[in-house]
This record gives structure tokens, sequence and C-alpha cells, in this order.
């Protein structure tokens, strides 16, 4: 079955304790991005990737990092996470190039920074 | 700038009644692609329809119906005879050429559909 896993789907942490967000995708897609959302706000763009070794900063990409080491994996990373990073994040994958491109979304990852 | 604006916030109806959610799109581009997205109470994205600027055709998938106007920049989006099920926050986005694969979001609109 083609998807996008995301974890942990749920997490609480405090701030300042880094944390990483792992997000899998088994559809051999060239880009994966990972957006938040946030009330009124829908969903930004904090990072993409277009292939593996290569990332690009999305709309709000400050508090976090990602790695593209693999063409399936594709981790946020919070090295010292504060409460504004509070929000539903969603990885997503794509082929890249096809003229009528799929997007797929992971389940979504609820992070509460206290 | 925001790209794509979903004026409404909330709608609420009564079950069986139509509801239509509005879409105003930006973009200088002639080539782009439009979706529509659910998000139920669970949470996860539920992908509706993607619609490419050269199709201005109407489309019909059971109750859901969508409206592409370009003379207007939009793409509407309407429940007919809605059920407590279609309850949930409903998301338009915008995919330009310069950056395929990302999706513009508009802000949502939540839909509340009581018995």
């Amino acid at each position: 079955e083609a998807q996008v896993t995301q974890n942990p789907r749920y997490l609480i942490t405090v701030t300042g304790k880094k944390l990483t967000v792992t997000c899998s995708q088994n559809m051999n897609h060239e880009y994966m991005s990972w957006y938040r959302q946030d009330p009124g706000l829908g969903l930004r763009q904090i990072y993409y990737s277009m292939n593996v070794e290569v990332t690009d900063k999305g709309d709000v990409p400050e508090g976090y990092k990602v790695s593209r080491k693999e063409k399936r994996n594709f981790p946020l990373i919070l090295e010292s996470p504060s409460p504004n990073q509070t929000s539903l994040y969603f990885c997503a994958s794509s082929q890249q190039g096809a003229v009528s491109y799929e997007q797929y979304f992971g389940p979504g990852t609820r992070l509460t920074v206290t | 700038a925001q790209k794509v604006t979903q004026a409404q916030t909330e709608i609420s109806v009564v079950e069986k009644e139509d509801v239509t959610l509005d879409c105003v799109y930006e973009t200088r581009d002639t080539t782009y692609y439009l979706f529509w997205y659910k998000q139920p109470p669970s949470g996860e994205l539920v992908f509706l329809i993607r619609r490419n600027s050269f199709d201005e055709q109407n489309e019909i998938s059971g109750r859901y119906s969508w409206n592409f106007q370009k003379s207007t920049s939009s793409f509407n989006f309407t429940i007919t005879a809605s059920q407590v099920v279609d309850s949930a926050v409903y998301f338009c986005a915008l995919s330009e050429p310069d950056s395929w694969g990302k999706l513009q979001f508009g802000a949502g609109t939540q839909v509340v559909v009581t018995p």
C-alpha cells in the first residue's frame, strides 16, 4: 500500500529538548516536504527536498532542520523546541517532474512544547 | 501575500442543506493546479480533487461539485444535501510551476453540519 508514515503521532515535550519527527514513504518519490498547520493559517511549508542530499527552505524554516540521506526518509529535527512550535505537522511526498503529480500526506504529528 | 483566500472561517448548516465554500486564488502563471482537501476531526488530510488551469469544466462527484472560473480566479466547492459526516475543515490549495510539489493552502473553512 502506497503510504507516508510519520512517527510519533503525538508528542509532548519541554522547551529546549531536542526532538526528531520521522517521515518515510514507500513510493520512491523524489520530492518530500514538511508542513505545519496552525489555526487560521492553513498549512505552511517548512522545508522541502527535491532528492537525496538536496533540501531547501520553505516559507517557515526558522527553528527547524531536515536531512535527506535516503530517498525514502525525510526527518524533521527541532534542535531546541520552543512553545511557538506547538503545531500539527504533516509530511508529504510526490513524484518530481510529473505533469499531473499526486501529493501524498502522512497522518500528521501533533506536537506540544511546554 | 496570501495566494489562496478562503474568506469563510466557519459555516454552520443543518443536515440536508447545501453549502458552498469559496476559494479565490492569485497567480501570474497560465499553468497551475488547484486542489481541495478535507480534514475531518481525526486530523488526516483527505484529497478531494485536483484541477489543472486548462480544464474549466465543472466537476461533480456524488454530492460534491466544483465550479472553476478563471475569469474570477475562483474554485468554489459545493456540498449538496449535507450530512453530519461532512463536518470537517476544508482547504483549498494552489500549486504553481516554479514550485511544483509545494502546495499553498488557504486558511481553511470549518463546516459544521448539525442533525
